[in-house]
């Protein structure tokens, strides 16, 4: 299995700008994470989804942002406009719900917003 | 809410000797499940361990085991004969049995195995 994979790895970008980071989930697994990992807040969720369907999106820090899961192989996080405060690194995880529920880490997304 | 606090921002251990990193968590929850993950300088977040809140008996992974106190909602995770390879920023995380099943984290401690 190629594991949870991400793209880009890494990204720099100007203000301003609309950025879209995209993570290919195992196959099988029915649930979806976004994380974010800055030195002040930590790893922090921003959103998960069920079965392709969003269930809490309240950790998604304002409008700018939205994460979509159009079917079970592809979900996007998208920030539009990025900020210099945007600039982190952005995990995705699945997961199969189960007895278990161990959560399986892409190797994420280092964004730089200058 | 649930939050998950480490108090040891950084550690060392000297290589083939033994340390424990710290971990308490608070919920109102029952159920639940407890994990500790490894982020190496590749930034890769790699399970290590977890425990089920409903068994007393405390996990094991090989070189790594935990030390889980329901009562007073700790869980230590005690690393044996470490290696340079253990060298790693180690994450605590909480997970509700049932409904959202995200992550709750703490904020890591950094742990340098020194040669």
């Amino acid at each position: 299995d190629a594991g949870v994979i991400q793209s880009p790895r890494h990204e720099v970008t100007e203000m301003g700008q609309e950025v879209t980071l995209r993570c290919k989930p195992i196959s099988g697994h029915n649930s979806l994470f976004w994380y974010r990992q800055t030195m002040m807040r930590g790893l922090e969720l921003l959103i998960y989804f069920n079965n392709n369907v969003p269930i809490d999106d309240s950790g998604m820090p304002e409008d700018r942002f939205s994460a979509k899961m159009p079917n079970a192989s592809f979900s996007t996080l998208k920030i539009q406009p990025s900020e210099p405060r945007d600039s982190a690194v952005y995990f995705c995880a699945s997961s199969l719900q189960g007895s278990y529920n161990e959560q399986f880490f892409g190797p994420g997304t280092r964004l730089t917003v200058l | 809410a649930q939050t998950v606090t480490q108090s040891q921002p950084e550690m060392s251990v000297q290589e083939a000797e033994t340390v424990t990193l710290s971990c308490t968590y608070d919920t109102s929850e029952s159920n639940y499940y407890l994990f500790w993950y490894k982020q190496p300088p590749s930034r890769q977040m790699i399970l290590v361990i977890r425990q089920e809140a409903y068994k007393q008996q405390n996990a094991t992974e090989n070189r790594f085991s935990v030390n889980f106190q329901k009562a007073a909602k700790s869980f230590s995770l005690k690393i044996s004969d470490s290696q340079l390879g253990d060298t790693a920023m180690y994450f605590c995380a909480f997970m509700k049995q049932t409904g959202a099943n995200n992550l709750f984290f703490g904020t890591g401690t950094r742990l340098t195995v020194i040669p």
